[in-house]
């Protein structure tokens, strides 16, 4: 059974940082791309970012909106997605799903998501 | 970016209706789209990918349509547990993209 738990969401403030965690099991997390999607309090989903398999060299994509702040990276020694939050910002806020994504591209496993609250 | 448009955004039906939501592409994306369903307070769940083909385990009640820039997703009967907000994504390019999102209420 795939499974997806998200961990390390916390209040943090303005400016700050905070690095996000997905333990993933039941499935060869090497050959999957994994995802990290958000939503905001009472708003739709966005996408935040991407690291494709290890096929694809764990390559990487970001929204516009956290490129050059936020960091996606895994960790196939524990089977762990990570997602490390610089410079964070109050419309950062928002609890993250991490998602498992078929390999024609397209997801298919959500984790329960973990808030992410900034505020001073 | 491709912009995803969904309508409406919301709708009230009675358990027993067929329910019928549409998303539009800003662009050609083929069949590169899906269908999340999220109940309140829960994460969403994945129904629909490459446009028609439901994922596993979901009940052929729900179905898809369209190709380039039209989609739709009905519901052949509702149910209680099918009153959820419900989105579309397009996943041709990048950044990927979802609709605003259409929730479904009970009359």
């Amino acid at each position: 059974e795939v499974q997806l738990v998200e961990s390390g969401g916390v209040l943090v403030q303005p400016g700050g940082s905070l690095r996000l965690s997905c333990a993933a099991s039941g499935f060869t997390f090497s050959d999957h791309y994994m995802d990290w999607v958000r939503q905001a309090p009472g708003k739709g989903l966005e996408w935040v970012a991407r690291t494709r398999n290890k096929a694809n060299s764990y390559t990487t994509e970001y929204a516009a909106s956290v490129k050059g702040r936020f960091t996606i990276s895994r960790d196939g020694s524990k089977n762990s997605l990570y997602l490390q939050m610089n410079s964070l910002k109050t419309e950062d806020t928002a609890i993250y799903y991490c998602v498992r994504v078929h390999r024609d591209c397209y997801f298919d496993y959500w984790g329960q998501g973990t808030l992410v609250t900034v505020s001073s | 970016d491709i912009q995803m448009t969904q309508s409406p955004s919301s709708l009230s039906a009675s358990v027993g209706d067929r329910v019928t939501i549409t998303c539009r592409a800003s662009q050609d994306i083929s069949n590169s789209l899906a269908w999340f369903q999220q109940r309140p307070g829960r994460a969403p769940k994945s129904l629909i990918y490459a446009a028609s083909n439901l994922q596993s385990g979901v009940p052929s009640k729900f179905s898809g349509s369209g190709s380039g820039t039209d989609f739709t997703l009905t519901i052949s009967s509702l149910q209680p547990e099918d009153f959820a907000t419900y989105y579309c994504q397009q996943y041709k390019s990048y950044p990927l993209t979802f609709g605003g999102g259409t929730k479904v209420e009970i009359k």
